[in-house]
């Protein structure tokens, strides 16, 4: 049973746009991850967060930043999407820093 | 630097035969390791982990994997492949300190024909 939410599941849009993807947690974990997987299903981390914290920040543009209200939610926002943001983003929670991680379904972003 | 190398980009097997998925990882340190089984259009589900202690761990739906420090290998093994392990498997690895960071490798896509 799927415990980290994300929505919507698909996204397109126009280049330039701004788009803003929600994730929600319901493990009660306090820390949140952001994920890309790109069109060859290559997996990176972009961001995590602990207690609402940026703990890990890895080279992205700056057009992205994640936004984190409370422990169980980790926003994704995306001013002005270029081509290669296409991609699916996998929202991710573990209990604290070495424990197991938790997928979402992902939402997959098509920028035409 | 940290990485994960899955040789093998597809790997095609027989319904009820024998199964292994390679992984080689660069570490200058004892890591965590994980493989990871994502279906289509789905997120990953974690199918088994290694921290430490016996280097052969056993997962869900049969799955196991051998830790092996001198090869820097973790491989993933099934005895009796069933055509719904259909999927893409990724070897990860969290180096020590790093905030649980999973470096991720390319994936295999295994198909089980019937």
């Amino acid at each position: 049973e799927t415990a980290v939410f994300q929505t919507p599941n698909y996204h397109v849009t126009q280049v330039g746009n701004e788009v803003s993807f929600n994730c929600k947690q319901t493990l009660g974990h306090d820390t949140m991850y952001w994920y890309k997987q790109d069109s060859k299903k290559l997996l990176k981390i972009m961001f995590s967060y602990n207690n609402k914290q940026l703990i890990v920040n890895e080279t992205v543009p700056r057009r992205f930043s994640p936004q984190s209200s409370d422990k169980a939610h980790l926003n994704l926002r995306i001013k002005s999407v270029e081509p290669e943001d296409s991609a699916v983003y996998l929202c991710a929670s573990s209990l604290t820093v070495n424990t197991e991680v938790f997928f979402g379904k992902g939402t997959r972003l098509t920028v035409v | 630097a940290q990485s994960v190398t899955q040789p093998d980009a597809r790997v095609t097997v027989s319904e009820g035969a024998s199964l292994q998925l390679r992984c080689k990882y660069s570490y200058s340190g004892t890591p965590y390791l994980f493989w990871y089984v994502q279906y289509p259009r789905q997120g990953l589900q974690l199918l088994l982990k290694y921290y430490s202690g016996d280097p052969v761990v056993q997962g869900v739906n049969g799955f196991e994997a051998e830790f092996s420090k001198s090869n820097s290998s973790f491989h993933l093994r099934k005895a009796s492949v069933h055509w719904s392990d259909s999927a893409v498997y990724f070897c990860a690895l969290t180096p020590g300190g790093s905030g649980n960071k999973l470096i991720f490798g390319t994936g295999t896509l295994l198909s089980v024909k019937p």
